[in-house]
């Protein structure tokens, strides 16, 4: 497609319930990030992907998260025993190589808004 | 960790208004970028700059890297309700260990009224 999208826009789910999060990057693009936006904040980073491999995956809060890119294109995040303060927008970005050469510049799909009730 | 602190936080202007906008760090960038995000929507890259110094213009909107790449500013002329919207800022910090993550600010909420 020509942007990055992100399935589902809402998802609203009950506390310990366990949510999927979809990110399509943009075709040809081999590096995916993963953020989170809370009410008031911006971006803060979850994790990275180049290729099939996260390369970086300090930003994730504790081990209820999780995030694969089987095949080097679409990424799942996956968010297990779902607890309130996970609530926030979820942001995905894809850019062309992550690397220094293209100033890394990353581009956003629209976010998926989670809500844990 | 290296922080980027925007200011100010909430911007209210009248159309035609001229304003400038501030990202500060204690940290060095390789790189800095500004977004401008609207709600609903994810951010969207206006520009990156990269060397100490430099300045770059994307029609109204006037874009400054500091000359240590510890600070940035948006200096925007004759605003329009157009540009309302939250302007991120977003940091490369280069660490060299191959992560490239970005580290943003907080956001400048900007409101320009008709």
């Amino acid at each position: 497609g020509a942007g990055v999208s992100q399935t589902p826009s809402n998802k609203v789910t009950e506390k310990g319930k366990y949510v999927e999060l979809r990110c399509d990057p943009i075709s040809g693009h081999t590096a995916l990030y993963w953020y989170r936006q809370s009410l008031g904040q911006g971006p803060e980073f979850l994790i990275y992907f180049q290729g099939t491999g996260a390369a970086d995956d300090s930003g994730l809060p504790n081990d209820r998260f999780f995030a694969v890119r089987p095949e080097g294109s679409v990424s799942t995040l996956k968010i297990q025993r779902t607890e309130r303060g996970d609530s926030a927008v979820y942001l995905c970005a894809s850019s062309l190589m992550g690397g220094r050469n293209a100033y890394n510049e990353q581009f956003f799909g629209p976010g998926t808004r989670l809500t844990v009730l | 960790t290296q922080l980027l602190e925007q200011s100010p936080q909430f911007l209210s202007i009248q159309e035609g208004e001229n304003l400038t906008v501030y990202c500060n760090s204690s940290s060095v960038f390789s790189s800095l970028q500004w977004y401008r995000q609207e709600p609903g929507e994810g951010p969207v890259l206006l520009v990156t700059v990269v060397t100490g110094g430099e300045v770059k213009k994307l029609k109204r909107l006037t874009f400054q890297f500091g000359d240590a790449r510890k600070d940035s500013s948006l200096h925007i002329t004759a605003a329009q309700p157009g540009d309302t919207g939250l302007y991120l800022c977003a940091g490369d910090p280069y660490s060299g260990a191959g992560s490239y993550q970005l580290t943003f600010g907080k956001g400048t909420k900007l409101s320009v009224i008709p």
